[in-house]
């Protein structure tokens, strides 16, 4: 089977703008959750989705939001960049349950200049 | 709330020597306990998984992992360490509790292993 695939694999954005990434689960996993990593904070949950459904949500400002479709490829973006925004941001799928082991993909590194 | 404390940063042994990386928990409901291993530029590997059907778990690449409830530990451990091991390691907790445990794994900062020759 064909792992967790995520675009683009980098990304160098300016502060004020907005950004997509997308991530291709695993064939069979319909859910899909969302870290962020950064040397000062480590690996932090954003979000996760499930059917189309955000299940649940990290500590992160509204700026961060994704989506799910149907075929289980999931989405996130963040407007308004800020330096800060700046890190590798992982996507995992697992199969159903919350407590099902998580895949991750290779990750989109972002950089806001 | 859920917590992963992994002690030492960074550890450093040499090829053939023992590896041993720390990690304790906190949780208040039955934890499912993991290991990742993360290489430069890459994502996280699982590296094993407790899902309390054995206290020892064994994992890829000659890695073991041992859970012990009274001390709230799930410690790493390699017989010999190999130079391929050099990377980052993270121990995680998830729990099934729905509501905000959905998707979740909380991490330790993660264990940057340095095996010298």
């Amino acid at each position: 089977k064909a792992g967790v695939t995520q675009t683009p694999r980098y990304l160098i954005k300016t502060r004020g703008q907005q950004v997509t990434l997308s991530c291709s689960p695993i064939s069979g996993h319909r859910s899909v959750s969302w870290y962020q990593q950064t040397p000062g904070q480590g690996l932090q949950f954003l979000f996760e989705y499930f059917s189309e459904t955000q299940r649940n949500k990290g500590n992160f400002p509204g700026r961060f939001s994704g989506r799910q479709f149907s075929n289980s490829r999931s989405e996130m973006n963040v407007s308004t960049l800020e330096l800060g925004d700046s890190a590798l941001y992982l996507c995992a799928s697992s199969l159903e349950q919350n407590t099902d082991t998580q895949y991750f993909g290779p990750g989109t590194r972002l950089t806001v200049l | 709330a859920q917590s992963v404390t992994q002690l030492g940063s960074h550890v450093s042994v040499s090829e053939g020597a023992l590896v041993l990386l720390r990690c304790n928990y906190s949780s208040s409901v039955p934890p499912y306990l993991f290991w990742y291993v993360q290489y430069p530029n890459q994502g996280l590997q699982l590296l094993l998984k407790y899902t309390s059907a054995a206290t020892l778990v064994k994992g890829i690449n000659g890695f073991e992992a041992e859970f012990k409830k009274s001390e709230t530990s799930f410690h790493l451990t390699k017989p010999s360490a190999h130079m391929s091991d050099a990377a980052e390691y993270f121990c995680a907790v998830s729990y099934n509790a729905g509501g905000t445990s959905y998707g979740k794994l909380t991490f330790g900062q993660g264990t940057i292993l340095t095996v010298h020759p």
